[in-house]
C-alpha cells in the first residue's frame, strides 16, 4: 500500500536562508509521480512541484527543488532563500500510476515558520 | 487561482442534517475528486468521478456520497451529519486519465469548511 511519511511536524527557517522538508514514501508500483502542496493559512493547496519515478533530473520550479533519491525512497523539498510568504503547511504527496487508482495520498504535514 | 470552484466556502449545521457541496472543475478537466482534511484524519481522499463516472472510492463514509453531472461539475452529498463530520472538504479536478503523468496533475478548489455544531 501506498505512503507518505513525513516526519517533521515543524520547522524554523530565518528568512533568506535555505530549508529542507523531508519526505519519505513507500510503494510497490514502479510507476508513481510525488507531489509537493503547500497549504497557508487561508487554507488553499497550492501545487509546488512534481516529479515523476522515471525523472532522470531533480524537479526544479523557482525557489522549490525535490531532492528525489529513489533507492531511499525519499522526495525531499528544498526551498532556497526562504521567505516570509512561505510560512504555512507543506504536504507531500503521491499517486501511483499503475494500480488504476488516481488518488493522491498525503503526508501529515510539516509546518514551516519563516522569521525575519 | 487553481481554475477549480467550490461553494459554500463556510457552511454551518447541525447534528442529523444534510448538506450538499458543489465543485466546478477547470475548464477541460474530465476529473474530479474529493478530499476530507480533518485535525485527526489529515488529508485523505474520498471519491473520484471521470466524466460522469465513479472512478474510485477511498474513506467515504456510507452517509456520504457524491455525483458528477453532464456539465461535469460534482456534487458531495453529506448526511445525518456527526460531529466529526467538521473538516474542511477539498474538491480537486485533472484532465483524466489520458496522457502521461503530467496531465494528471490535480489542481486544488479553495476548499469548503463544514462545522457541524
Amino acid at each position: 500500500a501506498q505512503k507518505i511519511t513525513q516526519t517533521q511536524p515543524g520547522m524554523f527557517v530565518q528568512e533568506k536562508e535555505a530549508v529542507t522538508l523531508d519526505c519519505t514514501y513507500d510503494t510497490s508500483d514502479p510507476s508513481y509521480g510525488l507531489f509537493w502542496y503547500k497549504q497557508p493559512s487561508s487554507g488553499e493547496m497550492i501545487f509546488l512541484i512534481y516529479q515523476g519515478s522515471y525523472d532522470q533530473q531533480n524537479a526544479t520550479e523557482g525557489r522549490y527543488s525535490l531532492n528525489f533519491q529513489k533507492a531511499r525512497k525519499s522526495a525531499n523539498l528544498v526551498i532556497s532563500a526562504s521567505q516570509l510568504g512561505d510560512s504555512a503547511m507543506y504536504f507531500c504527496a503521491m499517486r501511483e500510476y499503475n494500480t488504476g487508482f488516481q488518488k493522491l495520498v498525503f503526508g501529515t504535514g510539516t509546518r514551516l515558520l519563516v522569521s525575519p | 487561482d487553481s481554475g477549480v470552484t467550490q461553494t459554500p466556502k463556510h457552511l454551518i449545521t447541525a447534528t442529523g442534517q444534510r448538506v450538499t457541496l458543489r465543485c466546478s472543475p477547470r475548464s477541460g478537466d474530465l476529473s474530479v475528486y474529493w478530499y476530507q482534511q480533518s485535525l485527526d484524519q489529515g488529508l485523505q481522499f474520498l471519491i473520484q468521478y471521470y466524466n460522469g463516472e465513479e472512478r474510485a472510492k477511498g474513506n467515504i463514509l456510507e452517509r456520504f456520497s457524491a455525483q458528477q453531472f453532464p456539465d461535469l461539475h460534482s456534487e458531495l452529498n453529506l448526511s445525518s451529519l456527526e460531529l466529526g463530520d467538521s473538516a474542511l472538504y477539498f474538491c480537486a479536478s485533472s484532465v483524466g486519465l489520458a496522457g502521461g503523468p503530467r496531465d494528471n496533475e490535480q489542481f486544488f478548489g479553495p476548499g469548503t469548511r463544514l462545522t457541524v455544531l
